[in-house]
């Protein structure tokens, strides 16, 4: 299957800093990419749709000044948690979709950790 | 507005039994039903995945059984092994937005040995 290579797996900042999670599809393009939060224990959510060219598709409750997404290229997808905060650790996930939109590729998730 | 409904949200079996796992959906459009297993710290890895012109899909232990009248789908574990222990999560697609899931909210499987 299509891989999608998610950066870093890890990362811990203090409060106040920014953080630069990077999501790619290495061997096939996506227009669209999507970025999901979990919780422990807890499902994905749906923070935003990534589309390429354009600005994001922000869920209800997601403050799009505070995690900034950008899609500059056709296989390149960053969120920027801005400002973050403890309440902000949580799993970041992206994932992207197959060419007829029939599948979903995940990247290995990146653990964000604020102290 | 939960999208798809799972349950249960824990299940305790006994190495060698069945596991199952129950999930629902409203939306008539989504068309692809995936199922995710999620060890800790790592992202959900695809399981097994079925299409509604089907009613069964098995994949050695995993089976997938969906009823489309009854908008319920649910996936099967013979023989469970302690290795299958994880949370797994059942999702649905498909709709305007292509390639964006709806999860379950999970289950998360313990097999005693």
């Amino acid at each position: 299957g299509a891989v999608v290579s998610q950066h870093p797996s890890w990362v811990i900042c203090k409060s106040g800093t920014s953080v630069k999670i990077e999501c790619r599809s290495l061997d096939f393009q996506a227009t669209t990419m999507f970025w999901y939060r979990q919780f422990p224990k807890q499902s994905l959510m749906l923070m935003a749709t990534s589309n390429e060219g354009s600005k994001a598709t922000y869920e209800q409750g997601v403050e799009k000044d505070k995690f900034l997404i950008n899609h500059a290229s056709l296989t390149l997808s960053t969120l920027t948690v801005t400002s973050a905060h403890p309440e902000d650790s949580s799993f970041y996930i992206c994932s992207a979709p197959s060419d007829w939109g029939t599948e979903a590729f995940f990247g290995q998730g990146t653990r964000l950790t604020v102290v | 507005q939960q999208q798809v409904k799972q349950s249960p949200q824990s299940l305790i079996v006994q190495k060698g039994g069945i596991s199952i796992i129950n999930c629902a959906y409203e939306n008539t459009a989504f068309d692809y039903f995936p199922w995710y297993q999620q060890f800790p710290g790592k992202g959900p890895a695809l399981l097994i995945a079925i299409r509604p012109d089907v009613s069964e899909k098995k994949e050695g232990r995993f089976t997938i059984s969906f009823n489309k009248s009854a908008k319920q789908f649910s996936l099967h574990i013979m023989d469970s092994q302690p290795g299958d222990s994880a949370t797994y999560f059942c999702a649905a697609m498909g709709g305007s937005t292509l390639g964006r899931l709806y999860f379950g909210r999970g289950t998360q499987l313990t097999v005693w040995p």
